[in-house]
């Protein structure tokens, strides 16, 4: 089963864009790519999703490597409110299985 | 308001006793999950269901079973908890490889 990477935490300061990393080289061509993100004491929340082509929609951008390899979510305008997990996660266009990886822990500076 | 309902919400219980957690959907959606959060483990997918009747293992299944005989719901069931099955669980719905509606926890502790 395919598995992503991603950096255990990142910084950025308020108001910056954000580029959050995401791995996953062992990635077939029917997975799909999602992001979530966890608030504190919140069960997850879906955030954006593709397969090859770049997405865009209210909450975020996604960025997808040309070899599907590696993707980059990209919040445009970082919030205090942003501070939370963020997990990619494959989800398999056959079986519908899905791994969440550990997530990346965002901290965001006033 | 489209919702993914857990209970309970909080359980402690000794080992050995069977429980069910239940999980109740009401967005008419073919695809129901399991998951359990553990600190420095992240999420993990324990049980999903792709429709009605079937259902598939996902990366921690031991110890739980499932069932799915209507769509709405998709309880969660342990025969004999041990203490290691002591967790953060969620319950999360969805069409098919569309975004997952997670359920808002149910914290268990099993002594």
């Amino acid at each position: 089963d395919a598995k992503t990477t991603q950096p255990n935490s990142m910084e950025s300061n308020e108001e910056e864009p954000v580029h959050l990393p995401c791995n996953h080289s062992t990635i077939s061509g029917t997975d799909y790519i999602h992001w979530y993100r966890q608030l504190p004491s919140q069960g997850p929340e879906y955030v954006i999703h593709g397969l090859t082509s770049n997405v865009n929609n209210r909450m975020a951008s996604l960025a997808i490597a040309e070899d599907r390899k590696s993707s980059t979510l990209i919040l445009h305008r970082a919030t205090l409110r942003d501070a939370a997990v963020y997990y990619c996660i494959l989800r398999d266009g056959r079986d519908d299985k899905i791994i969440f990886g550990k997530g990346t822990r965002l901290h965001i500076l006033p | 308001e489209a919702q993914v309902t857990q209970n309970p919400r909080y359980l402690i219980t000794v080992t050995g006793k069977k429980l069910t957690v239940t999980c109740s959907q009401n967005m008419n959606h073919e695809y129901m999950s399991w998951y359990r959060q553990d600190p420095g483990l992240g999420l993990r997918q324990i049980y999903y269901s792709m429709n009605v009747e079937v259902t598939d293992k996902g990366d921690v299944p031991e110890g739980y079973k499932v069932s799915r005989k209507e769509k709405r719901n998709f309880p969660l069931i342990l025969e004999s908890p041990s203490p290691n099955q002591t967790s953060l669980y969620f319950c999360a719905s969805s069409l098919p490889y569309y975004e997952q509606y997670f359920g808002p926890g149910t914290r268990l502790t099993v002594t």
